[in-house]
């Protein structure tokens, strides 16, 4: 069975700063891996996926993630936090080929002026 | 295009009362769920459907039934609503081919059952 570790509930950092949001799965088998944001009162929308191929990869808005086979990690990083980052951050793990998407219990960013 | 579309966005209901959330997507995406979001909690998958004609139950099942009424459409129904069961439901769906592989998300609806 797929399962997804989000051990920070919420983690507030100051804007500037640089954050990690941690991310560790279980699986006995390979793994697509996704980041998902969620701004107050809206859906979910898509960060960054790992399919294959290089383990690191990067969003559109600075943020990146990396994928740690021997760690089962996939956590999610920025140099510098805006305000605009305030937000919930999901990881989410579903098997090759598999239809099943188990998502944490997310991590809620705050960033601090 | 709209992607994933639920209604309804709000709703109140009273304990044993029973109702139908709908959702409906235009990509074409073989596989489509449904989950409920609770404080604390995540995501929590209730059921998800890999094609018309199959569904499967995932972590929270009980209470809910669904219906994949056909390619595009994924409904979620509560028989007897009770008070655990306020939350906000969403639904996604995903497709599993290339690099088509995450899911999208509908806006969710906020149910409350008094």
């Amino acid at each position: 069975a797929q399962s997804v570790t989000q051990l920070d509930s919420q983690v507030p950092v100051f804007e500037e700063a640089p954050v990690e949001l941690r991310c560790n799965y279980s699986s006995s088998v390979s793994v697509y891996l996704f980041w998902y944001v969620q701004y107050p009162n809206q859906g979910l929308q898509l960060l960054l996926k790992y399919l294959s191929g290089s383990t690191l990869v990067e969003s559109i808005n600075g943020f990146e993630a990396e994928f740690n086979k021997s760690q089962t990690s996939f956590h999610l990083r920025k140099p510098s936090v805006h305000i605009s980052d305030t937000a919930e951050y999901f990881c989410a793990v579903s098997n090759f080929g598999n239809e099943k998407l188990t998502f944490g219990t997310g991590t809620r960013l705050t960033i601090i002026p | 295009n709209a992607g994933v579309t639920q209604t309804p966005k709000f709703q109140v209901l009273k304990t044993g009362q029973s109702m139908t959330l709908q959702c409906a997507q235009d990509m074409n995406h073989n596989s489509m769920y449904w989950y409920r979001q609770d404080p604390g909690m995540g995501l929590r998958l209730i059921y998800y459907s890999a094609s018309e004609g199959t569904t499967d139950k995932g972590e929270v099942p009980n209470g809910y039934n669904v219906s994949r009424l056909n390619k595009r459409e994924f409904s979620l129904r509560l028989e007897s609503a009770a008070p655990s069961q306020t939350s906000v439901y969403f639904c996604a769906s995903r497709g599993l081919q290339g690099s088509d592989t995450e899911a999208f998300f509908g806006q969710g609806t906020r149910l409350t059952v008094v």
